[in-house]
C-alpha cells in the first residue's frame, strides 16, 4: 500500500467554522490531490498540486483553499464551513507524469 | 464537470457466480483504472490499461481497454464473498496533472 495517511479521519464542526484535513504521504511524490466522494457524484477533484508551493484548482474547488509548503504534506481548508460541504474527503498521490494515483483511506466530515 | 457512465449501478449475484461491469464516455482517454472501495475505506487499485485493445488480467479479474478509447469492461469470474465493494471506473487523459475522470461506482453483493 502506498504510504499515505489523512487526519483526521472523522470529524464533526459547525456551519461557519473553518477546518483544515492533512494529507501526509512517505512516497516523496510530486502530485497530491484532494477529492469530494458524494452519493451519486462518485468522486470529484477539489484542487491538486504539481510541486511545493504550486497548486491548482480542480472542478469543485469552491468554498476550498490548499497549501502544500513541503512535498509530503497537502493541506485541505474549508474556511467556512457549510452544510453542502458534508462528505468524504480523499487525498491521492501519484509520480511522475503518466502514474496512476493511489488514495488515503478518506476522512469523513459532518458539517452541522 | 464530466463523469464516466458506469453501469450496471448496482448488482447482487450468487457466490461462483461471474460478473461483468462497463464503463462508457463520450471522450477518448489514454488510460483507464479500475478501483475498489470498501466501506469506510479508501478506493484500492485493481488494474490499470494503457493502450487501446489491451486485455489484462489480476488473479480472478480481467479488464479490457476499448478500442474506441471510449469505453472499458471488468470482469470477476467465480465471485467470493470479498469481492463485496463498489467497483468506481476512472479515464486519464496523459498531461501535466494527469485529470483523472471517475465513474458512479457499481456497488457488488455477493450473496453467499
Amino acid at each position: 500500500d502506498a504510504g499515505i495517511t489523512q487526519s483526521p479521519r472523522h470529524k464533526v464542526t459547525e456551519t461557519g467554522t473553518p477546518v483544515t484535513l492533512r494529507c501526509h504521504q512517505t512516497e516523496n511524490h510530486r502530485y497530491m490531490y484532494w477529492y469530494r466522494q458524494d452519493p451519486g457524484h462518485g468522486l470529484r477533484l477539489i484542487h491538486y498540486s504539481y510541486g511545493v508551493k504550486d497548486t491548482d484548482k480542480g472542478e469543485v474547488s469552491d468554498g476550498y483553499s490548499v497549501s502544500r509548503s513541503k512535498t509530503e504534506d497537502f493541506l485541505l481548508t474549508l474556511e467556512s464551513a457549510t452544510s453542502s460541504q458534508t462528505s468524504v474527503y480523499f487525498c491521492a498521490i501519484s509520480g511522475s507524469s503518466g502514474e496512476t494515483q493511489y488514495f488515503g483511506p478518506g476522512t469523513r466530515l459532518l458539517v452541522l | 464537470g464530466q463523469q464516466l457512465n458506469q453501469s450496471p449501478q448496482s448488482m447482487f449475484i450468487q457466490e461462483g457466480e461471474d460478473v461483468s461491469m462497463n464503463c462508457t464516455s463520450s471522450s477518448i482517454f489514454n488510460t483507464w483504472l479500475w478501483y475498489k472501495q470498501e466501506p469506510g475505506e479508501g478506493p484500492v487499485l485493481l488494474i490499470a490499461l494503457y493502450k487501446a485493445g489491451e486485455l489484462t488480467s489480476n488473479g480472478r479479474l480481467t479488464a479490457q481497454f476499448g478500442i474506441t478509447r471510449k469505453d472499458s469492461f471488468l470482469n470477476i469470474s467465480a465471485s467470493i464473498p470479498s469481492d463485496v465493494g463498489i467497483y468506481f471506473c476512472a479515464g486519464q487523459l496523459s498531461g501535466g496533472y494527469q485529470k483523472v475522470t471517475f465513474g458512479t461506482g457499481t456497488k457488488l453483493q455477493v450473496i453467499p
